[in-house]
């Protein structure tokens, strides 16, 4: 248990269907991150949101949409996605303030397994 | 290039070192990772290293960073079935907030 947790853990849905994920860490970080984790690719950070504000958007399309409420909550909304978004997605939280700190450990949560038909 | 590459699976016998390999791009880049992914389960760090070291000696593991290179290694000696996962090379860029991770490497250990 590292202290993220995320629902749900496996979704399947249509192309258009509208979804959220939701990811909550209880270890106080100031932090939290989106990543989308495929087969045989690097990691790939999609979202970063410091003090509650977005700090990193890498070009990811706007059919993914995140939400960050307060420091402890993470949301990403889907809307008319593609098979090729079918992966995993994980949150991930760390200690980091404005301007993130040089060692910056992340504790990720288990992931939820989308699959897009 | 941009990515952090390294080789995508590694098996090896129990008992015997595993060693996994990893090159990073940014040579200010100040802290190197090693995560551990177990099945089902999200990343969890499993050693460090800072950019001015060579060498980190943790029990079974053993990190040795190559600057010039830019190259990173992780030895797991005596490897156990309970070390079958996917591990993640990842390094830390100027900026903040800037993790650049692998692809992982998916270690079978065979008994």
């Amino acid at each position: 248990e590292t202290g993220v947790t995320q629902t749900p853990r496996h979704l399947v849905m249509g192309m258009t269907n509208k979804k959220s994920l939701k990811c909550e860490q209880h270890l106080g970080h100031n932090a939290m991150y989106w990543y989308k984790q495929s087969a045989k690719k690097p990691l790939e950070l999609m979202f970063v949101y410091s003090l509650e504000e977005r700090v990193e958007n890498n070009s990811v399309p706007s059919r993914f949409s995140p939400e960050c409420p307060n420091s402890s909550h993470l949301f990403l909304h889907l809307h008319t996605l593609q098979p090729e978004d079918s992966a995993l997605y994980l949150c991930a939280s760390s200690q980091g303030g404005k301007g993130g700190l040089s060692y910056n450990e992340q504790f990720f949560g288990p992931g939820t397994r989308l699959t897009v038909l | 290039g941009e990515d952090v590459e390294q080789s995508l699976f590694l098996s090896v016998r129990e008992g015997d070192s595993s060693v996994i390999n990893c090159t990073y791009t940014d040579s200010s880049s100040t802290y190197l990772y090693w995560y551990k992914q177990e099945p089902g389960a999200g990343l969890q760090l499993l050693t460090y290293i800072f950019s001015n070291m060579d060498m980190k000696q943790d029990q079974r593991l053993t990190v040795l960073l190559n600057k010039k290179d830019k190259h990173l290694s992780l030895r797991i000696a005596d490897t156990q079935t309970g070390d079958s996962a996917i591990y993640f090379c990842a390094e830390e860029r100027t900026g903040g907030f800037k993790t650049i991770f692998g692809a992982g490497t998916r270690l079978f250990v065979k008994a």
